[in-house]
Order: C-alpha cells, then structure tokens, then sequence
C-alpha cells in the first residue's frame, strides 16, 4: 500500500518566490495534517483538515501561508512570498478519525 | 506550559540492553491518546506505539513498550535489547479527546530524545 505521498521532496528557492507543497494522503483517510520542523521549533502543527475541511489553521505562522484540500486525495501548503525564515521540513500526515497519524517523508525547504 | 515533556534531549545505551525513554504530559480530559514516533536521521517520522487512557494494560509492539502510568501523566517508552538500528529521535505525542469521535485531532508533539545505541 503507498503511504502518504509529499512532492517536491527538495525545494530550494529565492525569497519572495512562490512556494507550493503537495500531499495525497493515504486512501481511506479523512483527516489531514501539515507539519513544519525545525531544530529551534521542533514539530509545530500549521493546519489539518477533516473531511477536505479546514479545522484549525491556527498554527499557520501568517498570512503568507495558505492552504487547501480540494478533494480527499490532494492537498497543497502554499508559501507566498517565501522567506529565508520558512527554510524548514514540511511534512503532511494523514490518519483515520484520530488514530495514529501517517507521516510522509517531508520536503525539505530551502529559501535563499 | 508544555503539555508533553521529554526531559532527556540525549541519551546512550549499549546495544542489546534495554533503554527507558521518558515522556510526561499535561490534560485535563480525561479521554486522551500517547504515541511514540520514531525520526531515523533519514528523516521519515515512523509510528511505533499507541495508549489510550482508558486502556487497562500497557501497549507492547514487539521490542517496544509503554510504561503507563495514569496518576503520573507519565508514559515512558521501553525499547528492550536495542539494535543499532534504534539510533534517532523518539517524539511523545497526545491527542486529546475521545479516539471514537468521527473525526481527526490535533496531536501535540515534545521535544523529542535522541538516542543512541553503541556497539
């Protein structure tokens, strides 16, 4: 079974690009998580969505951040403009109601 | 107040021994879930265990353990006869509220522990 998939799993980009984060979580799943990590925050959860609705975005740093889920197997975490700040690993995470949840493998963001 | 604690940034074992990571952890609901992840230095977050409050006995998932203690707010992981394959970071997570409801929770995450396993 394919686990959750995250694109581009790099990322390097110039500030104040555009930057826009891909995830199709596991099928079945109907809750969805953004994650951002880096050593000085540790794993701070930025949104997650239920039923492709957003539930709580009160972890998106600002109104640069924007995210969506147009359908249960998509969702995208979009930066804009970037910042050498937002340099971080993303990841998305999906579960079942609220059992564990499934990580992707992250992508790592680089902004210069 | 940090709701979940992990107050070992470090820790070493030999391998084959047993290790105890620590994780406490603050709720005022009474419904609640604890999870153990695992962070190998090639990044991927690996889900290990799961306690739920209201389970009578603690969760086992092969060499892992958790040591549930309620009146404590404590759920410390066990791994037993550590491989090196062990060496990463381990988060303590919780979830608050009912694992029933029809929906999904936020999980809070500590700081994490990294381990190391020596040969």
């Amino acid at each position: 079974d394919a686990g959750v998939i995250q694109s581009p799993r790099h990322e390097v980009t110039e500030m104040g690009q555009e930057v826009t984060l891909r995830c199709k979580p596991i099928s079945g799943h109907n809750s969805l998580f953004w994650y951002r990590q880096t050593m000085m925050r540790g794993l701070e959860l930025l949104i997650y969505f239920n039923n492709n609705v957003p539930i709580d975005d009160s972890g998106m740093p600002e109104d640069r951040f924007s995210a969506k889920m147009p359908n249960a197997s998509f969702s995208t975490l979009k930066i804009q403009p970037s910042e050498p700040r937002d340099s971080a690993v993303y990841f998305c995470a999906s579960s079942i109601m609220s059992y564990e949840q499934y990580f992707g493998p992250g992508t790592r963001l680089t902004v210069t | 107040a940090q709701k979940i604690t992990q107050t070992q940034p470090g820790m070493f074992v030999q391998e084959k021994e047993a290790v105890t990571l620590d994780c406490t952890y603050d709720t005022s609901d009474p419904s609640y879930g604890l999870f153990w992840y695992k962070q190998p230095s090639s990044g991927e977050m690996i889900f290990l265990i799961y306690q739920g409050s209201y389970d009578q006995q603690n969760a086992t998932e092969g060499r892992y353990s958790l040591n549930f203690q309620k009146a404590r707010k404590s759920a410390n992981l066990v791994i037993s006869a550590s491989q090196l394959g062990d060496s990463a970071m381990y988060f303590c997570a919780m979830r608050e509220g009912r694992s029933t409801e029809n929906y999904g929770q936020n999980f809070v995450f500590g700081p994490g522990t990294r381990l190391s396993v020596l040969p």
